[in-house]
């Protein structure tokens, strides 16, 4: 069974553009989590999609934004970039809705704003 | 749920036993995770454990909880050189959802031939 699938891999950007971030779950699972990693502030939690609904989010301000589709893919959003906003961004996947399922994370895309 | 605690470092020799530790301060946390995370990878599950538990055992791996220190330890038996990488502690807790996880700061592992 093929793993979370995030592309791209790496993404150069200028301050002020935006940026779409694609993120393909593990076959069958329906829950779609994102994180943010940087050295400085470590793994912070962006937002957590269940069947095309946001159903918790982070304490991002509103330039980060998300959704999902009925395939389960989900997508994310990032507007208006900052030099701060340059991370890895990593996306897990679920089944939910089934006791404990565990996160599974995907390799990440490394996006450098410069 | 939002403290969780790690020593950033660890060092051992090839054929020993690491024993990486993580505390938490939220008593009413469900499940406590252990990922790893080598060079240029994202998180790979390690394994899980649930809050009413104490111990769990899979092959290498025992991860131990202490309830009443909030205390968290996984131990790796015969560590060799590919578990050099970051481990990380998380947890997720009651009233929030199980997709947000409160990860630790990592504990880097070096294992020395």
């Amino acid at each position: 069974k093929a793993g979370v699938t995030q592309t791209p891999r790496y993404l150069i950007k200028t301050r002020g553009q935006q940026v779409t971030l694609s993120c393909s779950p593990i076959s069958g699972h329906r829950s779609v989590s994102w994180y943010q990693q940087t050295p400085g502030q470590g793994l912070q939690f962006l937002f957590e999609y269940f069947s095309e609904t946001q159903r918790n989010k982070g304490n991002f301000p509103g330039r980060f934004s998300g959704r999902q589709f009925s395939n389960s893919r989900s997508e994310m959003n990032v507007s208006t970039l900052e030099l701060g906003d340059s991370a890895l961004y990593l996306c897990a996947s679920s089944l939910a809705g089934q006791g404990n399922s565990p996160l599974h994370f995907g390799n990440g895309t490394r996006l450098t704003v410069t | 749920g939002e403290d969780v605690e790690q020593s950033l470092f660890l060092s051992v020799r090839e054929g020993d036993s690491s024993v990486i530790n993580c505390t938490y301060t939220d008593s009413s946390s469900t499940y406590l995770y252990w990922y790893k995370q080598e060079p240029g990878a994202g998180l790979q599950l390690l394994t899980y454990i649930f809050s009413n538990m104490d111990m769990k055992q899979d092959q290498r791996l025992t991860v131990l909880l202490n309830k009443k220190d909030k205390h968290l330890s996984l131990r790796i038996a015969d560590t060799q050189t590919g578990d050099s990488a970051i481990y990380f502690c998380a947890e997720t807790f009651r009233g929030s959802t199980l997709g947000r996880l409160y990860f630790g700061r990592g504990t880097q592992l070096t294992v020395w031939p």
